[in-house]
């Protein structure tokens, strides 16, 4: 099976950057999909592959990835940015989706 | 305009069963592998089971193999997710996702959710 690792918590001061990062090995061959999920809501998706952000993300919103990690970088984080970010890829050994626990981003 | 609506949650006994379902509108869905997704309270998501388009290719987590059937039936655009001897640790919102593909250079096609529906709760207790 695969695994991806997230940190629990990060915080960035309004209007800072700030990175979150996914690590696992299967990031060493698919990129990872990153999911920002408010209080009460759904999930949406805010970033899939290389970097590329759905209709309706801001472009302070990217993506990256460097041997086995990936990071969502929020380039001037909002207040409304303020979520639960999740990455998520492929399960290296079967084809399976695979989530990352989830990274709790607080805007100061 | 993309949406997947589930319903179908509620309250049930352990050992007992439940069946989800997903309505989907606004894009071909016989076209689109589908998923099952559930987010137990204060907790993560998990990945719950996998339908290929036309139903040839199932997959499931090992938390529920065995215990969950998932379906669809392209000429009502629904998914469903049948739920049989359901444990309290099922307590969870149950979320269907659409799934594509992409891939390029020395990566290979990795999946993404790149719609998703409200969720339904389903709770499991005596």
């Amino acid at each position: 099976s695969s695994e991806l690792t997230q940190d629990p918590a990060v915080s960035v001061a309004l209007g800072q950057t700030v990175r979150i990062t996914c690590q696992g090995d299967s990031l060493r061959s698919y990129y990872a999909s990153w999911y920002q999920q408010k209080p009460g809501q759904a999930p949406i998706l805010v970033i899939y592959g290389k970097n590329n952000r759905p209709s309706g993300i801001p472009d302070r919103f990217s993506g990256s990835s460097s041997g086995n990690t990936a990071s969502l970088t929020i380039t001037g984080a909002q207040a409304e940015d303020e979520a639960a970010y999740y990455c998520s890829s492929r399960d290296s050994s079967r084809d399976y989706v695979v989530f990352g626990g989830g990274t709790k981003l607080t805007v100061l | 305009e993309v949406q997947l609506v589930e319903s179908g949650g509620g309250l049930v006994q352990p050992g007992g069963s439940l069946r989800v379902s997903c309505a989907a509108s606004g894009f071909t869905f016989s076209n689109f592998n589908m998923n099952w997704v559930r987010q137990a309270p204060g907790k993560g998501l998990e990945w719950v089971s996998y339908i290929s388009s036309s139903s040839r290719t199932i997959y499931y987590a090992d938390s529920v193999k065995g215990r969950f059937t998932i379906s669809r039936d392209n000429a009502k655009n629904s998914l469903y997710l049948q739920m049989n001897s359901l444990r309290a640790e099922d307590t969870a919102v149950y979320y269907c996702a659409r799934l594509r593909y992409y891939g390029s250079g020395s990566y290979s096609p990795a999946p993404y959710l790149d719609y998703w529906g409200q969720g339904t709760l389903v709770t499991v207790s005596s």
